[in-house]
């Protein structure tokens, strides 16, 4: 049980930013909200991670709802290489992240 | 470079035999996880490791085990192996368990094909 919910794929075209969604509408107060993507024939490499605030970092920016049940992963341009299977995963008290299906983007020259 | 190693990086096998996988976590990490990937399951979380105890089991099979050594390496040993278990490993690690706040590196994963 993953605790989270995307959307199964999404498209972009290259250069354009992507907005991925993920609801979390079971987060406790203490649960910091990650997102993890797995490009193929890799492992799942971390992107983001956030509790209350927007975060941002070299790879992307992560937007948090205010009541914290949703959160929005942001590549701000889109580039071929970021065609990947994107995770977002709640992580609380035991600390063990449970990876759904996770959304698979695909990036259109 | 995740800094984590996973070796082998292939293994082809026969049903009935048993394989041991390896993992050396990223230079300060002390927590070790296992993770098996097949097409139609996804991510499945095995089990964790922390500084040489077993801290969590997740959906592992008992023909399964898993092992933290005192340098910190994890090796997970899978025996009677069926075709079933035909599935990519991962291992990550972190720096501590438990909290929320920290990041999973994983390795590049180990290709178990049984036949």
């Amino acid at each position: 049980d993953a605790k989270t919910t995307q959307p199964n794929s999404m498209e972009s075209n290259e250069e354009e930013p992507v907005h991925l969604p993920c609801n979390h509408s079971t987060i406790s107060g203490t649960d910091y909200i990650h997102w993890y993507r797995q490009l193929p024939s890799q492992g799942p490499e971390y992107v983001i991670h956030g509790l209350t605030s927007n975060v941002n970092n070299r790879m992307a920016s992560l937007a948090i709802a205010e009541d914290r049940k949703s959160s929005t992963l942001i590549l701000h341009r889109a580039t071929l290489r970021d065609a990947a299977v994107y995770y977002c995963i709640r992580t609380g008290g035991s600390y063990i992240p449970t990876f759904g299906r996770g959304t698979s983007l695909i990036v259109h020259p | 470079d995740s800094g984590v190693t996973q070796t082998p990086k292939h293994l082809i096998t026969a049903t009935g035999q048993r394989v041991t996988l390896r993992c050396s976590p990223r230079s300060g990490d002390l927590s070790v996880y296992w993770y098996q990937q097949s097409l139609d399951q996804g991510l499945q979380f095995l089990i964790q490791y922390y500084n040489g105890e077993e801290r969590a089991k997740g959906n592992i099979l008992e023909r399964f085990s898993a092992q933290q050594f005192p340098d910190l390496h994890s090796e997970l040993n899978l025996s009677s192996l069926e075709l079933g278990d035909s599935a990519l490993y991962f291992c990550a690690s972190s720096a501590h368990p438990g909290q929320g706040n920290r990041a999973l590196h994983f390795g590049n994963g180990t290709r178990l094909t049984v036949t």
